[in-house]
């Protein structure tokens, strides 16, 4: 079974800086996707990035970038010019590419990283 | 196109009532995932269902927990006899079936509370 870890239960940046959030996963496949979702207070689940495992490239949206490292399974989100909006929970999660008829498009999340902004 | 809606957005239940839990995907899905978060968790997985089928109900509690996607209608989560445990925020998602570009969207989640 795949496992999501998110070591960092809180973070705090200030606005207009940079800030990285770390997300760690095990798995015994070779084709997955990974995935970056917010929660902002509204308990609204946004989908704020994706990763295709297959790509060497880091995905990129505007101010939010990652830095994949197959080898590592790490997965990590950089916010950049962080926004006072950009506060919420933030869950990195894991998800099979390999067609399982019974397991579908399920989604592994972590536990969560709690995203300060100081203004 | 409305994108998915559960409802209701908040239920509050006593001890050993029950609860019903309802999402509509959006226009076009046919697969619908149900997650749970409890307080200060992650979303965990519960059951995966197709047009009246269920595929996948490994995250579901073995017990009082039921889930359904008729032919016609909302997808429902169905908790009997609920328990202060059963508090939490529920997640739907759905998506459409071309794999593997089935992108789950979420809805706004129902939160449940038992007193």
């Amino acid at each position: 079974a795949q496992t999501v870890t998110q070591s960092q239960p809180e973070m705090s940046v200030q606005e207009a800086e940079t800030v990285t959030l770390s997300c760690t996963y095990d798995t015994s496949e070779s084709d997955y996707y990974l995935f970056w979702y917010k929660q902002p207070p509204s308990r609204q689940m946004i989908l704020v990035i994706r990763q295709e495992a297959y790509k060497q490239q880091n995905a990129t949206e505007n101010r939010f970038s990652v830095n994949f490292q197959k080898a590592a399974k790490s997965f990590s989100l950089k916010i950049s010019d962080s926004q006072l909006g950009d506060a919420a929970m933030y869950f990195c999660a894991y998800r099979s590419a390999v067609m399982e008829e019974t397991s579908g498009s399920r989604l592994t999340f972590g536990e969560g990283t709690q995203l300060t902004v100081n203004p | 196109n409305a994108g998915v809606m559960q409802n209701p957005r908040h239920l509050v239940r006593r001890r050993g009532q029950e609860a019903r839990l309802r999402c509509s995907p959006m226009k076009g899905h046919s697969h619908v995932y149900w997650y749970r978060q409890l307080p200060e968790e992650g979303l965990k997985f519960m059951v995966y269902l197709q047009k009246e089928n269920i595929i996948d109900e490994s995250g579901m509690p073995k017990e009082r927990f039921s889930a359904e996607f008729p032919k016609e209608g909302p997808s429902i989560l169905r908790i009997q006899q609920v328990v202060r445990g059963d508090s939490a925020a529920y997640f739907c998602a759905s998506s459409h079936g071309t794999w593997p570009y089935n992108e789950q969207f979420f809805g706004p989640g129902t939160r449940l509370t038992v007193l």
